[in-house]
């Protein structure tokens, strides 16, 4: 079955480089997909990336995918306090266009 | 346009007691999905619809049922709710047109007791 995998935690620098990682197993998913979510709120899709890709950048965003090791990372460049939030991967099957969600990595940004 | 639009932002049940939950989104998207959100973990599945008429059943779908009657409303209703449905719940739509971007409404707090 369908199974997406991050780590829980990371505590960065404000300033600092922040690289999220995650792990899936679908290798037919078309498209990965980056959200974010505050505190409370509901889900702010941040950036994808189509699964014949290797990177795309937007912004302070960079997303790479190594499709060999279902590996998908996000970098966001001079992370600001306001980017504290959890992070959540997702897939999206062919089939239902439906997303599977990782656990989501809780980003922390220190003053 | 409002999007996904999702009622009521909070709700307090009893066990037993059956409640629905409303969705609409104004895009004429033709794929609509129900998630649960359990605390600390991500999204998961309940049911999805590919069409008016249409709906299917997703990774835990056990307790809910769903209708599609027309494009625009998608409702989730609990028969019986028991605490283990205590989530928050969230909505989406999506269509080929967005290459198939999931937009999410704000989402309902439930909590059975």
């Amino acid at each position: 079955g369908e199974d997406v995998e991050q780590s829980l935690f990371l505590s960065v620098r404000e300033g600092d480089s922040s690289v999220i990682n995650c792990t899936y197993t679908d290798s037919s998913s078309t498209y990965l997909y980056w959200y974010k979510q505050e505190p409370g709120a509901g889900l702010q899709l941040l950036t994808y990336i189509f699964s014949n890709m290797d990177m795309k950048q937007d912004q302070r965003l960079t997303v790479l995918l190594n499709k060999k090791d279902k590996h998908l990372s996000l970098r966001i460049a001079d992370t600001q306090t306001g980017d504290s939030a959890i992070y959540f991967c997702a897939e999206g099957d062919t089939g239902r266009r439906a997303l599977t969600f990782g656990s989501g990595t809780r980003l922390q940004v220190q003053p | 346009n409002a999007g996904v639009t999702q009622t009521p932002k909070f709700r307090i049940l009893k066990i037993g007691q059956s409640m629905t939950l409303q969705c609409t989104q104004d895009m004429n998207h033709n794929y609509m999905y129900w998630y649960r959100q359990d605390p600390g973990m991500g999204l998961k599945l309940i049911y999805y619809s590919v069409g008016a008429g249409i709906t299917d059943k997703g990774e835990v779908p056990n307790g809910y049922n769903v209708s599609r009657s027309t494009t625009e409303d998608f409702p989730l209703r609990l028969e019986l709710a028991a605490p283990s449905q205590t989530s928050v719940y969230f909505c989406a739509s999506s269509s080929r047109q967005v290459n198939y971007e999931q937009y999410f409404g704000p989402g309902t707090r439930l909590t059975v007791t």
